[in-house]
């Protein structure tokens, strides 16, 4: 199992421009965050979904959207991105029910200039 | 609003000693709370979970203690190598989801 990955796992960007960040689970697992991390600051939720096909805001959702149109794929939009953008975007999932525990992938740093 | 606090400065502990790692808690009470740890450049790694009930959780050298009086999880690392060097992340549930600390960077110096 390769568990969750994250693509790209680098990028920069021009403000203004646009991306899709990808994150894949083989894992069957119904739950899916993504998190930016920032120094000095943590793990931010930004947009969270608990099954195909739905979505929901997290602490920090401005500036992006999300789309879940098959349950092992999460995918984080930037429709302009500006320089509080830049920083290393988390996927994570786990499955529904049971202790919460999350499963993270490697992370994508966005560079925005 | 909820707060989590975790040591802001990194821990520098000798090889072979314990480290022992502290997050606080403020206005509520998890259900349970994680501890994950992270690498420089990658994503978080589960390691150990405690409930509410629970005093305490060992797992080979890690023990984790829960005092819902004092608010406060200790996270321990015994007989400590520079291998566990990382930065550990508190995470408590609270009502219906999971909050990360900001983490405390441990250095294991050999």
């Amino acid at each position: 199992n390769a568990g969750v990955t994250q693509t790209p796992k680098f990028r920069v960007l021009k403000t203004g421009q646009s991306m899709t960040l990808l994150c894949a689970q083989d894992m069957n697992h119904e739950y899916m965050y993504w998190y930016r991390q920032d120094p000095g600051m943590g793990l931010r939720l930004i947009h969270y979904s608990v099954g195909e096909g739905t979505t929901a805001k997290g602490e920090v959702p401005d500036g992006y959207n999300v789309s879940r149109l098959k349950k092992q794929n999460f995918l984080l939009g930037l429709e302009s991105a500006a320089p509080s953008q830049t920083s290393v975007y988390f996927c994570a999932s786990r499955l529904a029910g049971g202790t919460d525990t999350q499963y993270f992938g490697p992370g994508t740093r966005l560079t925005v200039l | 609003s909820q707060k989590i606090e975790q040591n802001s400065e990194a821990l520098n502990i000798q090889e072979g000693k314990t480290a022992t790692l502290t997050c606080n808690y403020t206005n509520y009470s998890p259900a349970y709370l994680q501890w994950y740890r992270q690498d420089p450049g990658r994503g978080p790694v589960f390691l150990l979970l405690i409930r509410e009930n629970e005093k305490e959780k060992r797992k080979e050298r890690l023990k984790v203690t829960f005092d819902t009086t004092l608010k406060q999880s200790l996270f321990h690392i015994t007989a400590s190598q520079p291998a566990d060097s990382a930065t550990y992340l508190c995470a408590p549930k609270v009502r219906d989801k999971i909050i990360f600390g900001k983490g405390t960077r441990l250095h294991i110096l050999p």
